[in-house]
Order: C-alpha cells, then structure tokens, then sequence
C-alpha cells in the first residue's frame, strides 16, 4: 500500500481563522514533506520532517505551523493566512536515505484551501 | 538556466500514439529520476522511479536516463484518453537533503 491520505479535501477560511491541515501514512517512512502547488506550477517544498523532526524549512512564512506528532502524522498549523497562499497543499512520505530508504516521495491528493 | 527544463505543452495527440515526454538538466550530480503523472486538481501519482542511467519499462511506460546528455524521457505506447493530465519530472542528487528538483510539468491531452 503506497497511500497518503490528507483531510480535509477542500478548506476555506478567512485570515483571521486559525486551520489545521492532516496527513497521514503507514507505510513505515520516516521522511514526511509538505509542498505547496499553485495552478500550472510543479510543487513548491516547504518542510520536511525526518524522524519527527524538522530538518528542512524552506524559509516558509511563520503564519505556517509544521507539526510531526508521530511517525505517521503531520499537521500544518494555519494562522492569519493571506489570500495570495490559496493553493494546493500536498503532503508526501518517502523512505529515508540513512535506513537505506530511495527516497522516492509518494504523494497525497492533497488539500485545496482557500483563503477570503 | 533552470537546473530542469521541460515543455509545458499543451501536447495533444490521437489515441494509440506513442508520447515521449523530456527533461533536460544542468546539474550532474543527479543521480534519481521521477516521472509523476498528476490529474486535475490531484496529487501527483508516482510512474516510474530510476537511478542513474539506463532504461526501465513498466507496462506501457519506458523512462529513459541518458546521464551524458543530461537527459531523460519518458514514453507512453498505446496511449489512452485517461493519459490525459500533466506529467512531471523530477530528480535528486544523492546529499541526503531531500529535496527534488522538478519540471515545470508537461501538459498531455490524449483525443479519442
């Protein structure tokens, strides 16, 4: 099973609302990304988590919260959104390289959001 | 120069054609190559993965790494209308950081 599931589908909040978005894997990786993606653009990285911890920022905005939970979750904390960051929200999970992983990312179908 | 290059179409041909779908790329270091496929307002879905160069086949999907010319395809036989969507490469170069570098995507509009 190569599947990453994200909740919610869709989400539209204001910018003062506080949002939390979900993924979640159970294939055993412990390498987990959120990338961003505009329309007709590839995705964009933000963060990465390794082992639950944060080993990559992408100099992403404060307003974006990351948060590793567990080997199988990660969360992205939303406060005070702008509406230029409506996009698609992917997250994705891969082996990781210090295990002997490929680092092959698998993707989830991602949130839509979108900000008032 | 972008470190991957990639047409971004539109790339419309009948059923049955055979595609061939191109990155091209600047850094030598890359050693892991993508292809995605990614339908309207999905994520996108992994087809092929290869390492370094070489071809590798999976049903109707080839990919194709030629490292001396910093190259690489992807074919699509007997292509579908559900080939339709945008396909994106992708690669990496193997100093744990990572992070994939992508194509600006491909669009592929297959008519029956």
């Amino acid at each position: 099973d190569t599947e990453v599931t994200q909740t919610p589908k869709h989400l539209v909040m204001g910018m003062t609302n506080k949002k939390s978005l979900k993924c979640e894997q159970h294939m055993g990786h412990r390498a987990m990304y959120w990338y961003k993606q505009k329309a007709k653009k590839p995705p964009e990285l933000m963060f990465v988590y390794s082992y639950e911890k944060l080993s990559i920022n992408e100099s992403v905005p404060s307003r974006f919260s990351p948060e590793c939970p567990n080997s199988s979750l990660l969360n992205l904390h939303l406060h005070a959104l702008q509406p230029e960051d409506s996009a698609l929200y992917l997250c994705a999970s891969s082996q990781d390289r210090t295990s002997g992983g490929t680092d092959t990312q698998y993707f989830g179908p991602g949130t839509r959001l979108t900000v008032l | 120069q972008k470190e991957v290059e990639q047409d971004p179409g539109p790339l419309s041909v009948p059923e049955g054609a055979i595609v061939s779908l191109n990155c091209t790329y600047s850094n030598s270091a890359f050693q892991y190559f993508m292809w995605y496929r990614q339908y309207s307002r999905k994520g996108p879905e992994l087809l092929m993965y290869t390492y370094s160069s070489g071809n590798k086949e999976d049903g109707r999907f080839t990919a194709q790494v030629d490292k001396s010319s910093k190259y690489i395809s992807l074919f699509i036989r007997d292509s579908q209308p559900s080939d339709s969507a945008t396909y994106l490469c992708a690669m990496m170069a193997p100093t744990g950081t990572y992070k994939y570098i992508f194509g600006t995507g491909t669009r592929l509009k297959v008519l029956a």
